[in-house]
């Protein structure tokens, strides 16, 4: 059974850099068929997705995040991490790790997700 | 930017009756629709994918439709557990775009 976890820091300090990880269990994150994402939901509101990265290294952003989001892999951990720079109060939310089916672009699998909070 | 709008906000319901949320797309070629059910407090779970192609393990009752930039989920009976946020998602030049979701209520 394949299970995602994230973990990272629950607070963040404004203008710093948010580090996320996701662990993935029972599958491997070289496999072709998948691609590996990071969604986010600010609270009471709806989701972004944030960035996607594909076995090979290739990674999609979201352009509403310019340059601040920054996607990567570990293949020797099974992991991947999410890099977000100079944040901002807005960037408070609960982050989600997820797997992304390469063929159809969906989100089958997803982690329970952990709250960022960006707070001085 | 493909914009993906949903219709109602929300949608007042009993148990038993017929629901239907929309999903339109600002983008012709718009492809692979997906919808997800989101509980408070848990991640969202994909019930469909490409449009009309339902999960395994999702119950028959959930049904999508559409294509092109309009699309629409039916959930034929509504169970007590189906009130829930509901979100479609779409796909283009390698982006992932979420539409503002629909609450279906009791």
């Amino acid at each position: 059974q394949v299970h995602l976890q994230e973990s990272g820091p629950g607070l963040v300090k404004p203008s710093e850099t948010l580090s996320l990880t996701c662990s993935v269990s029972g599958d491997s994150i070289s496999a072709s068929s998948y691609m590996w994402a990071w969604i986010r939901q600010p609270p009471g509101k709806g989701l972004e997705w944030i960035a996607t990265v594909y076995y090979n290294g290739d990674s999609y952003h979201n352009p509403s995040l310019k340059t601040r989001a920054t996607i990567y892999m570990d293949t020797s951990k099974n992991l991947f991490s999410l890099r977000l720079r100079s944040v901002t109060a807005a960037d408070t939310a609960v982050y989600y790790c997820a797997r992304q089916h390469f063929g159809y672009n969906v989100l089958d699998l997803w982690g329970q997700g952990t709250l960022v909070t960006v707070s001085s | 930017e493909n914009v993906l709008t949903q219709s109602p906000d929300t949608l007042s319901l009993s148990p038993g009756e017929r629901a239907t949320l929309s999903c339109t797309a600002s983008d012709s070629l718009s492809k692979s629709v997906a919808w997800y059910q989101q509980k408070p407090g848990q991640a969202p779970r994909l019930l469909i994918y490409d449009a009309s192609h339902r999960v395994a393990g999702i119950p028959a009752r959930f049904s999508g439709s559409g294509s092109g930039t309009d699309f629409t989920l039916t959930i034929s009976s509504l169970e007590p557990e189906d009130f829930a946020l509901y979100y479609c998602q779409d796909r283009s030049d390698w982006t992932l775009t979420f539409g503002g979701g629909t609450k279906v209520e009791i």
